[in-house]
């Protein structure tokens, strides 16, 4: 149980166009969604915090125009990276979370975003 | 905010051998502390997870310690194999809070 289903696995494109990376959590409703971001060999770091029906929170230095996340329903949030630039090529992935609080992450499988 | 620190960053034991990763956080409100397991080209998967008040739990073949007073946590993994493989993380989400911070990560290799 607990699956949360991410989309696309990968994507490039070119420098200037937008991308947006879907998450679904197919059996359970995901009160709040993280999104993280993660370079080659490193940690997760997180991005921003978003809430069902709620602006999202964002952790410092992350820019809110540039990564907007849409979280409208409790199984679908959204993460578009808006005028991408190469340095925004990196590895993408969301995890849901049940109920909050006192529950545990699921992660999705993330996506790697290279943009040229 | 929340600072974890995790080492070794990478760690190679033989099969059978223990596996012993550390971690440290900055926040004593912290409270709970879930280690994840990330295979190469997967999504990190829940291992194991420790409260606050508990200082010690086990599952199978791995465990996790807690030290509140010195504010670190340990994950022990006995008898490797080599499908123990994988970049592990540990996080630490602050009471009151509900964002999780993660380390650095541990990359551990078991040889055959």
């Amino acid at each position: 149980g607990a699956v949360v289903s991410q989309h696309p696995s990968w994507v490039i494109c070119k420098s200037g166009t937008s991308v947006k990376i879907e998450c679904r959590s197919l059996d359970f409703q995901a009160t709040t969604m993280f999104w993280y971001r993660q370079f080659p060999k490193q940690s997760l770091m997180l991005m921003a915090t978003s809430n069902e029906g709620s602006k999202a929170t964002y952790e410092q230095g992350v820019e809110k125009d540039k990564f907007l996340i849409n979280h409208a329903s409790l199984t679908l949030s959204t993460l578009t990276v808006t005028s991408a630039h190469p340095e925004d090529s990196s590895f993408y992935i969301c995890s849901g979370q049940i109920h909050s609080y006192n529950s545990p992450l699921h992660f999705g499988n993330g996506t790697r975003l290279t943009v040229t | 905010g929340e600072n974890v620190e995790q080492h070794p960053s990478t760690l190679s034991v033989q099969e059978g051998d223990s596996a012993v990763i550390k971690c440290t956080y900055s926040d004593s409100a912290s409270n709970y502390f879930p280690w994840y397991k990330q295979e190469l080209g997967k999504r990190p998967q829940l291992i194991i997870d420790i409260r606050s008040n508990v200082g010690e739990k086990k599952d199978q073949r791995i465990a996790v310690t807690l030290n509140k007073t010195a504010k670190h946590f340990s994950l022990h993994i006995t008898e490797t194999q080599p499908e123990d493989s994988a970049v592990y993380f540990c996080a630490a989400r602050p009471e009151l809070r509900n964002q999780f911070y993660f380390g650095t990560g541990t990359s551990l290799t078991v040889i055959p």
